[in-house]
């Protein structure tokens, strides 16, 4: 069964700290695709960061990094020198293909508040 | 380019009316979803079409119809809303690129969202 699962749904960090967000993810297909989603209190879903099975490297996009371990299949999303402005929800999501289509499954999300 | 867009931003209706949510994309992508937002269950897929002239139900696709118009336009009907379809609704789109390693990789892209309320 394809499933993704965030176990924290609130996280508290201070100004300039960094702050780790749990994902773990359970799938059959060997080419998947794991990301990550921040969604404000504006309430849009911005795309952050992508990790492929098969990427050697941990993913990076400026601030965010994936700790990508395939063997305890889990998908942590690290924000460093965290700001005000990440105060929202963040989702980890999974695309893997199955029944002849790539699905895609969202986790219920964690809830950060960043505190000055 | 505005990439997603969602019409109307809110709505509400009375239990038994139809509305139809209009999503709309500019970045030539072939897929296109819809989904549900509920407090506490993060997202849920409705209905997705991985080209266009394709549909296939999601998870929760009952009381809902899809009509993918054309590559760009991917629209969501409710014909008789119930007050369980209250909810944030989603729509999104993804291309997919072939990798050196022969597999494929898409990150999908969403609109701003429509708040419904069905009374």
């Amino acid at each position: 069964a394809q499933k993704i699962t965030q176990t924290q749904p609130g996280m508290f960090v201070q100004e300039k700290e960094a702050v780790t967000l749990d994902c773990t993810y359970d799938t059959s297909d060997p080419s998947y695709g794991l990301f990550w989603y921040k969604q404000p209190s504006s309430g849009e879903m911005i795309f952050l960061i992508y990790q492929g099975s098969y990427d050697q490297q941990n993913a990076t996009e400026g601030r965010y990094s994936l700790n990508f371990q395939k063997a305890r299949k889990s998908a942590n999303l690290v924000i460093s020198a965290s700001q005000l402005g990440d105060s929202a929800m963040y989702f980890c999501a999974m695309r893997a293909f199955t029944s002849g289509t790539y699905k895609y499954i969202f986790g219920t999300g964690t809830r950060l508040k960043v505190l000055a | 380019n505005a990439g997603v867009t969602q019409t109307p931003k809110f709505q509400v209706l009375k239990t038994g009316q139809s509305m139809t949510l209009q999503c709309a994309q500019d970045m030539n992508h072939n897929s296109m979803y819809w989904y549900r937002q509920d407090p506490g269950m993060g997202l849920r897929l409705i209905y997705y079409s991985a080209s266009e002239g394709t549909t296939d139900k999601g998870e929760v696709p009952n009381g809902y119809n899809v009509s993918r118009l054309n590559k760009r336009e991917f629209s969501l009907r409710l014909e008789s809303a119930a007050p369980s379809q209250t909810s944030v609704y989603f729509c999104a789109s993804s291309e997919q690129i072939s990798s050196a390693f022969g597999w494929s990789t898409d990150t999908q892209y969403f609109g701003p969202g429509t708040r419904l309320t069905v009374l």
